[in-house]
């Protein structure tokens, strides 16, 4: 079935430092990619996504390339802030064949810490 | 614009009492579905709904019950709370499911829920 791995975490940077949170999936077919965020007591909220191979998602400063060769979905930014600490679960969607409905799989999430 | 709402925010129970979580959205999204949150194990889905009249079970059903008699409400029943069951429940809702449509899941704040 569908996966997702996040890399380990938890991840403590200082602020202005540089992020990058691994993830890689296995699928069937040809799925999309996203990036959740879940700040303190809230839900989680997409970040960005890329729906195809070589496809680059971005918001807020984040950045991730859809790698289908490497099955990876690396999150990335440049110089992180305070408030960039929270939780990111990478997902997908897979729209392979079989029921009509795709249904997102998460990773175990990924909790920063950015301290000033 | 409410979007998502779960309520209650937090609930104790007793090991054998039920209970229902509710969840209502006002985005008129076709989509709904519970997810439960537990530490180092990411999202996973509970029961989901394509429309009303419609529902399905997800990753992990045992133990609740949904239904869908609007498009707006989209309750999660535990029948006999079991300490299995203390999590962190959040509903999602998206415009449409429908693969490839890619239609971003938008959460509620999560219901903190403990058996004891």
């Amino acid at each position: 079935g569908d996966s997702v791995t996040q890399m380990e975490g938890p991840v403590t940077l200082s602020e202005e430092a540089f992020l990058t949170i691994n993830c890689t999936y296995t699928a069937t077919g040809y799925p999309s990619l996203f990036w959740y965020v879940q700040y303190p007591g809230e839900g989680l909220q997409l970040l960005l996504k890329a729906t195809k191979a070589d496809d680059k998602g971005s918001n807020k400063g984040f950045e991730a390339t859809y790698r289908k060769e490497t099955t990876s979905f690396h999150l990335e930014k440049g110089s992180v802030q305070v408030s960039d600490s929270a939780v990111y679960f990478c997902a997908l969607s897979d729209n392979a064949g079989g029921t009509s409905y795709g249904k997102l799989t998460f990773g175990q999430g990924t909790i920063l810490t950015v301290h000033p | 614009n409410a979007g998502v709402t779960q309520t209650p925010k937090f609930q104790v129970l007793k090991t054998g009492q039920s209970m229902t979580l509710q969840c209502a959205q006002d985005m008129n999204h076709e989509y709904m579905s519970w997810y439960r949150q537990d530490p180092g194990m990411g999202l996973r889905l509970i029961h989901y709904s394509v429309g009303a009249g419609i529902t399905d079970q997800g990753e992990v059903p045992n133990g609740y019950n949904v239904s869908r008699s609007t498009t707006e409400d989209f309750p999660l029943r535990l029948l006999s709370a079991a300490p299995s069951q203390t999590s962190v429940y959040f509903c999602a809702s998206s415009y449409s499911a429908r693969r490839g449509d890619n239609s971003p899941l938008h959460f509620g704040n999560g219901t903190r829920l403990t058996v004891t």
